[in-house]
């Protein structure tokens, strides 16, 4: 069963500093790996995405790596602020539905906080 | 939150009752997906429609209903048959149907049923 694990499940760090998000999967075959930031109680709203091809995507202080062979993927956030605090989701799609009906697999996500 | 809304924010409802939920695109946008988000658990597709009269069930169908009689509205009802209604959820969109496709979400609605 397609299968996505992310680590780890809650983080809290001081404003300022870095930190990185670990996203595994068992999702085959490949199509694409999406990073989502949701605002507690607010849609998902889409980082990156990144396809098999793809090792690093950047998006302002968000820089995503992925690891095909390894099957593994991370977001890298620089210089935290107050505003980072939010659950980050990672998504795999396959183009033949091994995951949902519409071919997605959702990890549960990384709760981060940022503090003051 | 793109072009999609969804009405409610809140809503609470009586056990036994069924509630419809809202969900209105104006991205001009194929593919309208129905999730369900429970706390610490990853999102769980419920409904999704590739085409205008045309949907299919997801994961977990049952104890919910769609239609899809315009391009940009997908409303979503949550019948009395489902067991644990209370939760958020979100309704997205993309250009096509497929799994390549970004989807676009909407901000959500909270159910409570009591």
């Amino acid at each position: 069963k397609n299968q996505v694990e992310q680590s780890p499940q809650s983080l809290i760090i001081l404003e300022g500093k870095n930190c990185t998000l670990q996203c595994n999967y068992t999702v085959s075959p490949f199509s694409n790996l999406r990073w989502y930031k949701q605002d507690t109680g607010r849609g998902p709203v889409s980082l990156t995405i990144m396809t098999f091809s793809e090792n690093t995507k950047s998006n302002g202080r968000y820089t995503a790596t992925l690891d095909a062979d390894t099957k593994q993927s991370s977001l890298h956030i620089t210089a935290s602020q107050l505003s980072d605090s939010a659950s980050y989701i990672c998504v795999v799609s396959s183009p033949y539905s091994g995951g949902g009906a519409d071919g997605l697999t959702f990890g549960k996500g990384t709760h981060l906080i940022i503090q003051p | 939150d793109g072009g999609i809304t969804q009405s409610p924010k809140y809503l609470f409802r009586k056990e036994g009752q069924n509630v419809t939920l809202s969900c209105e695109q104006n991205l001009n946008h194929d593919a309208m997906y129905w999730y369900r988000q429970d706390p610490g658990q990853g999102l769980r597709l419920i409904y999704y429609s590739q085409i205008v009269n045309d949907f299919q069930k997801g994961d977990i169908a049952e104890g919910y209903s769609v239609s899809r009689e315009k391009k940009e509205s997908f409303p979503l009802t949550v019948t009395s048959a489902q067991k644990n209604p209370t939760a958020f959820y979100l309704c997205a969109s993309s250009i096509p149907a497929g799994s390549s496709y970004e989807q676009y979400f909407g901000p959500g609605t909270r159910l409570t049923v009591t």
